[in-house]
């Protein structure tokens, strides 16, 4: 079965205030690849980041960096220095490569940055 | 074009009425996707294209759920005789190729059917 689990449903933090965005993934396969999603109020899912199930180097970009960890099949987002505009709700996704690029998203994380 | 470009943005649908939901993707994008986006939820897959066959629409709800792209590019998804569980967001996500590519979503069309 595959499965993403975002357990925490909604987070406030107070501008400035790292945060950390959980994710963990169930799936028999052994390739695969996960994916953030920001999804604003406007609607639009906008992507973040794509890893595959080989690499499991951590990576940063300006302020977001991600850990990947296989051991715990988990794949944490964190936000440093929050801003009003990360405000959103972010999605976690899994897409294993036998079917066909069909991904499967967790029921996300709603962040609130208070100013 | 730039973006994956949905319309129309919002729609209000009687109860039984038929509606058609338009998904212009990416320029040069293979696959297209249709997912649906109940309020509070994640995204749910509902049918895949690549170019214009239809490789999977095992998460479309029923048999009142159509989708279609003809000449793989632009893709209609059609619901007839709208229920008033039907009303969700439903977006369209396009990709280069298959398997593991990142998949770009467009703004979503937001139905409510009354």
């Amino acid at each position: 079965a595959q499965k993403v689990t975002q357990a925490q449903t909604e987070i406030s933090v107070v501008e400035k205030e790292d945060v950390t965005l959980d994710c963990v993934y169930e799936t028999r396969d052994t390739t695969y690849y996960l994916f953030w999603y920001k999804q604003p109020p406007s609607g639009e899912l906008v992507f973040l980041i794509r890893r595959n199930s080989f690499d499991e180097q951590n990576e940063i970009s300006g302020r977001y960096s991600w850990n990947f960890q296989k051991s715990t099949s988990s794949f944490n987002f964190t936000i440093t220095a929050s801003q009003v505009v990360d405000s959103a709700v972010y999605f976690c996704a899994l897409s294993p490569a036998n079917t066909g690029n069909q991904f499967y998203f967790g029921t996300g994380t709603s962040l609130t940055v208070i100013p | 074009g730039a973006g994956v470009s949905q319309s129309p943005r919002y729609k209000v649908a009687k109860r039984g009425q038929d509606v058609a939901l338009r998904c212009d993707p990416i320029s040069g994008h293979v696959s297209l996707f249709w997912y649906q986006q109940a309020l509070g939820q994640g995204p749910e897959f509902l049918t895949y294209f690549q170019n214009e066959a239809q490789l999977d629409k095992s998460g479309l709800p029923s048999d009142r759920f159509f989708a279609e792209r003809p000449e793989g590019s632009v893709s209609t998804l059609k619901i007839q005789r709208t229920q008033q569980e039907d009303s969700a967001v439903y977006l369209c996500a396009s990709s280069l190729t298959a398997s593991g590519n990142t998949i770009y979503f467009g703004e979503g069309s937001w139905l409510t059917v009354v």
